[in-house]
């Protein structure tokens, strides 16, 4: 049974760069023809999907975050990274990772919640 | 991008009856090649991340109770709960996987009358 967990700071200040890992288990995340993505709640309102990298290294982002994304994989510790830089208070969510697969997002972390404030 | 927009925003369902949600895109996800519909349903329960309860439109994931049924092709779907029942309280959301950025319906409320 794959099972995804994130970790990470749950407060960032204005301006900073919001960090957060991905770690996977129950499963290689070099193995198979998965997407790895990450994707945002704020509270109380719907899904925003930030993006996503192939195990091989190669990524796709949402155009509407991606001046400020960075997703990298890190196969040595079956984990998986967002980085979100100049974050605002409307980048205030929880935050999920999830596996993707042909037919959609069958794995999802519990997600964290990541706060933009000073 | 593929604008997902989901109807109606909220119901409120008795027990034991029907519910529907509907689901336009704003273009075709249907793939040709395969004829698969890239869209699936989604289920979250406050405090949980989503969970997939359908894929390929109409497709049920493994351990999702039958009253789940998935419909429609091309931009028109529709997600039936036959008969609701109180664990079904939750918020839907559709989702299109045809084309990148991935995109999400705004979500359903299903509620008990």
């Amino acid at each position: 049974q794959v099972q995804l967990q994130e970790s990470g700071p749950g407060l960032v200040k204005p301006s900073q760069t919001l960090s957060l890992t991905c770690t996977v288990s129950g499963g290689s995340i070099s193995r198979g023809s998965y997407y790895w993505s990450w994707i945002r709640q704020p509270a109380g309102k719907g899904l925003e999907w930030i993006g996503r990298i192939y195990t091989s290294g190669s990524t796709n982002y949402n155009p509407s975050l991606k001046s400020r994304v960075t997703i990298s994989v890190d196969t040595s510790k079956n984990r998986f990274s967002l980085r979100l830089s100049s974050v605002t208070a409307a980048d205030t969510a929880v935050y999920f990772c999830a596996r993707e697969i042909s037919s959609g997002f069958d794995y999802w972390g519990q997600g964290t919640l990541v706060t933009v404030s000073s | 991008d593929i604008v997902m927009t989901q109807s109606p925003d909220s119901l409120a369902v008795s027990l034991g009856e029907r519910a529907t949600i509907n689901c336009k895109s704003s273009q075709t996800v249907l793939y040709s090649p395969n004829n698969k519909n890239y869209l699936a349903w989604y289920q979250q329960k406050p405090g949980e991340p989503p969970k997939m309860l359908i894929y390929w439109a109409s497709t049920r994931e493994s351990g999702v109770p039958d009253r789940f049924s998935g419909s429609g092709s091309g931009t028109d779907f529709t997600l039936t709960i036959s008969s609701l029942q109180a664990e079904d309280v939750a918020v839907y959301y559709c989702q299109q996987h045809y084309g990148t950025p991935r995109t999400f319906g705004q979500g359903t409320k299903v509620e008990i009358k």
